[in-house]
């Protein structure tokens, strides 16, 4: 069975640093792109960044780049987001996802993860 | 980068009716790369549609998807208690790009 279990919940204060994860299992996690969706709440969905853990090709939405990293550790089928420097509005459900072809890019989302909840507040 | 645009935000019908979405696109969508999401409040979405008109696997037959280029559209033919729901549209044929629609809501009238 195909899951991506991410990291629990995170209460941070801004200025602070975060790193949040996403494991995947019941598949070659090397094979398929993983990204990363962020929904603030009551929102809709924002696609922040895609990486294909085989190689750790990674490609940022222009409204992300520059903002948060995305990265991964194929040795343990972890995929990872995170920043360096944490504000007020980063406040928000993140999901990561997986591509439903292997080595593709242009394929759609078939599985999710259970989503991150992130609140920064000082 | 493609917007997507769906209408109507909200649509109040009762268990039974058919439900018409729609997604339309700022620029044609390559190869109908195009797809629909459900989402439940405190769930992750949930692919229904891809390639503007392929269920997923497990979607039953009363949601179909139609329409090429800028327009498409999503269909339910009889709504079921369960599918009162937030719906997003997706492209990902401008790679790499992953837009999403604003999302409609159906609710209970």
């Amino acid at each position: 069975e195909v899951q991506l279990v991410q990291s629990g919940a995170e209460v941070k204060k801004p200025g602070e640093s975060l790193k949040i994860s996403c494991e995947g299992s019941g598949y070659s996690f090397t094979n398929y792109w993983i990204v990363w969706v962020r929904q603030m709440s009551g929102k809709g969905l924002e696609w922040m960044g895609i990486i294909y853990p085989g190689d750790s090709d990674t490609r940022y939405s222009p409204s992300f780049q520059g903002q948060v990293t995305i990265s991964a550790d194929k040795s343990i089928s972890t995929a990872y987001l995170q920043w360096s420097s944490l504000e007020a509005s980063d406040t928000a459900i993140y999901y990561c996802a997986r591509l439903s072809v292997p080595y593709a890019l242009t394929t759609p989302i078939d599985y999710w993860g259970q989503g991150t909840l992130v609140t920064v507040s000082s | 980068e493609i917007v997507l645009t769906q209408s109507p935000g909200t649509l109040s019908l009762s268990p039974g009716e058919r439900a018409t979405l729609s997604c339309r696109a700022s620029q044609g969508v390559s190869s109908s790369y195009l797809a629909w999401y459900q989402q439940k409040p405190g769930q992750a979405p949930r692919l229904l549609i891809y390639g503007a008109s392929s269920r997923a696997t497990g979607i039953p037959d009363r949601f179909s998807g139609s329409g090429s280029g800028t327009d498409f559209t999503l269909t339910i033919s009889r709504l079921e208690p369960e599918d009162f729901a937030v719906y997003y549209c997706q492209q990902y044929g401008s790679s790499p790009s992953f837009t999403f629609g604003p999302g409609t809501k159906v609710d209970i009238k």
